[in-house]
């Protein structure tokens, strides 16, 4: 089974800190994917990665960026949090962009945030 | 508007009942995949569906992606306490996959 690891549960940071979530997958995936899921709004993307050092924006990137320096790991940076990014943090993977059908996403059990 | 639009946004049923959950978009379905959320969790894959006319089943859970494939149905039958959660549906788009935004299952004792 593939296993998605997301560092912390909950997670309380003041408003200025710089904060780190940290994702790990153990299955060679090659996809990595950062969402934020709110009431009402759904889930949203924030930023996704196809291999290792590169990255692309989603839909909602502003205030985040992301690191991958190894394939199994996939970072989150809220560069300066500020409590409108308040918010439950999913981190998945997938396996590859090179095989034409489509795959499904699998998901850690995510990190609940709140800044203060 | 939302591409994918599921309904009902929440449902209350007695345990023991059976129920259906839509997955409707406003454009072709090329992989269409549910999950299912518990509250204050990761979401769990349950399938997907590729073909026009095509149904797979997982325990009691049943999904159908229409001819079309514009819409995709969910079914429980004989609903658990264990069913309860958030189902999602999902449209996959250039190996991303938008989702929509959840039904939320109530299972009366």
């Amino acid at each position: 089974d593939v296993k998605v690891t997301q560092s912390s549960r909950y997670l309380v940071k003041r408003t200025g800190e710089k904060v780190f979530l940290e994702c790990v997958q153990d299955m060679d995936h090659e996809n990595m994917f950062w969402y934020r899921q709110d009431p009402g709004l759904g889930l949203r993307l924030i930023y996704f990665s196809y291999d290792v050092k590169m990255k692309e924006k989603g839909d909602i990137p502003e205030g985040y960026s992301v690191s991958r320096e190894k394939k199994e790991r996939f970072s989150l940076i809220l560069e300066s949090a500020s409590t409108n990014q308040t918010s439950m943090y999913l981190c998945a993977s997938s396996f590859s962009r090179n095989i034409p059908s489509n795959q499904p996403q699998h998901f850690g059990d995510g990190t609940r945030l709140s800044i203060l | 508007s939302q591409e994918l639009e599921q309904s009902p946004q929440s449902l209350i049923v007695q345990e023991g009942k059976n129920l259906t959950i839509n997955c409707t978009s406003s454009k072709t379905l090329y992989g269409l995949y549910w999950y299912k959320q518990k509250y204050g969790e990761g979401l769990i894959f349950l399938m997907m569906l590729q073909k026009g006319g095509e149904e797979k089943s997982h325990e009691k859970i049943t999904a159908k992606l229409d001819e079309k494939k514009q819409q995709s149905s969910l079914h429980i039958t004989a609903s658990q306490p264990s069913h309860a959660g958030i189902y999602l549906c999902g449209a996959g788009r250039d190996d991303k996959i938008i989702f929509g935004k959840g039904t939320r299952l109530h299972i009366l004792p």
